[in-house]
């Protein structure tokens, strides 16, 4: 079955401190992979999202992730986290042809300390 | 250009009644997607409308149910609520045209907040 995994709930850093979030995803071929994320209160906000081509891919808000097929993964980081950075986010697959219907991981709560 | 538009922001309903959703998509989206989200089973897809047509399916119940106007607003109905149907519901539009799968991109709206009593 298709699914996604993200392996730590909540995660604290200290800003201005690199933060790494991972992604694991269980599919039977490359799917399309997502970041988003969700402020409290709000919708999601897509970060970026990989297709197909280079591995690393650039998103917005200086986020970046890398696609490691051999591994299964899609993590997501950022050199240096600022406190407007707080807020949960979600790695999420969808199906070639089908890329409205997303498949979320349950979502990593981060903390940002000043 | 406005947003992806949700209405009503709250609504608390009680067990057995039915409830109506509205989604007002960015202009020029024709596609509409729906998610339910709850602490427990979190982000899941519903269904997906586009052009007045549900083009994807979630693994939810037949108590709920969408539909899409000409103008590309869609509304959602849940019907015999039950407690578990308390949730965030969240709508997302994207062109949909399906012209280079690469320029799509999903925008959410704030959602609906649906308690059930």
């Amino acid at each position: 079955a298709q699914s996604v995994t993200q392996p730590d709930i909540h995660i604290t850093v200290s800003e201005g401190a690199s933060l790494e979030l991972r992604c694991n995803y269980s599919y039977g071929a490359t799917p399309y992979l997502f970041w988003y994320v969700q402020s409290p209160g709000q919708g999601l906000q897509l970060l970026l999202k990989y297709f197909s081509g280079d591995t690393l891919v650039q998103g917005i808000k200086g986020f970046e992730a890398e696609f490691k097929r051999s591994q299964s993964s899609f993590n997501l980081r950022k050199p240096s986290v600022h406190w407007s950075d707080a807020a949960e986010y979600f790695c999420a697959v969808a199906p070639r042809g089908g890329y409205n219907k997303l498949i979320f991981g349950a979502g990593t709560r981060l903390a940002v300390h000043p | 250009k406005a947003g992806v538009t949700q209405t009503p922001r709250y609504l608390i309903k009680t067990r057995g009644q039915q409830v109506t959703l509205s989604c007002s998509p960015i202009s020029g989206h024709r596609s509409v997607s729906w998610y339910q989200q709850t602490p427990g089973q979190g982000l899941q897809f519903l269904f997906e409308y586009f052009s007045e047509t549900q083009r994807n399916k979630g693994n939810f119940p037949g108590r709920f149910s969408g539909r899409q106007f000409s103008n590309s607003r869609s509304e959602m109905n849940v019907s015999t609520l039950e407690l578990g149907d308390s949730a965030l519901y969240l709508c997302a539009s994207s062109l949909g045209t399906g012209q280079g799968a690469s320029n799509e991109k999903l925008f959410f709206g704030s959602g609906t907040q649906l308690s059930v009593l």
